[in-house]
């Protein structure tokens, strides 16, 4: 009954090499969403998709990409891995871009960087 | 500014407690949601309950309750009869538009 299903929960990756963290969703929802959430900290925004359209954090850093190639899947691509990008990422859905509509979270990625 | 502050870290009580946790938010909009997640040691954040400003009414939905206030500006959680189950770090959520703003969490401890 998985809803939103995320890839690995676990990555260890070394500093420097790129890692892509992938997201699917059974919801059929038009907007999917990618937060960071390091330790003890509330989850930031990094981007998200409303359909084809990507819409960036303005701060979030150009080391983070998104690719969205079909309505229930989203990849998160960090493409020179820092200490700092050691986090929980989570990704998420709502049926549309609206206040009122409820996200919905994956279990998460949690990423090592060595 | 849109802010949510929810002042206390870090809770701990014992089975069977009654427990309540804070939130006060900040906004001009006239309308607007207000969430609450779970997040459990497993990370997925479990969404529990939404809100909207026009409805003022407290919600009850098993051990679960919210106290909404708009005058107040506060969206409390009480827990009855606290279990181990409980014990996650919950946050408060107000909707702006397209984007969840998120305050800083509390962590519930539930000791047997």
């Amino acid at each position: 009954d998985a809803m939103v299903i995320q890839n690995p929960r676990y990555q260890v990756t070394q500093f420097g090499k790129p890692v892509t963290l992938s997201c699917s969703q059974t919801l059929n929802h038009n907007v999917m969403y990618w937060y960071q959430q390091k330790s003890s900290q509330a989850p930031k925004l990094l981007f998200h998709y409303y359909d084809k359209d990507f819409n960036n954090e303005a701060d979030t850093p150009d080391n983070f990409q998104s690719r969205r190639p079909n309505t229930s899947f989203c990849f998160l691509d960090i493409r020179s891995p820092g200490l700092g990008d050691a986090a929980m990422y989570l990704c998420a859905t709502s049926r549309e871009r609206v206040q009122t509509d409820t996200q919905y979270f994956g279990p998460g990625t949690r990423l090592t960087v060595l | 500014a849109q802010k949510v502050t929810q002042a206390q870290t870090e809770i701990s009580v014992v089975e069977k407690e009654d427990v309540t946790l804070d939130c006060v938010y900040e906004t001009r909009d006239t309308t607007y949601y207000l969430f609450w997640y779970k997040q459990p040691p497993s990370g997925e954040l479990v969404f529990l309950i939404r809100r909207n400003s026009f409805d003022e009414q407290n919600e009850i939905s098993g051990r679960y309750s919210w106290n909404f206030q708009k005058s107040t500006s506060s969206f409390n959680f009480t827990i009855t009869a606290s279990q181990v189950v409980d014990s996650a770090v919950y946050f408060c959520a107000l909707s702006n538009t397209d984007k969840l703003i998120f305050g800083t969490g509390t962590r519930l401890q539930v000791f047997p």
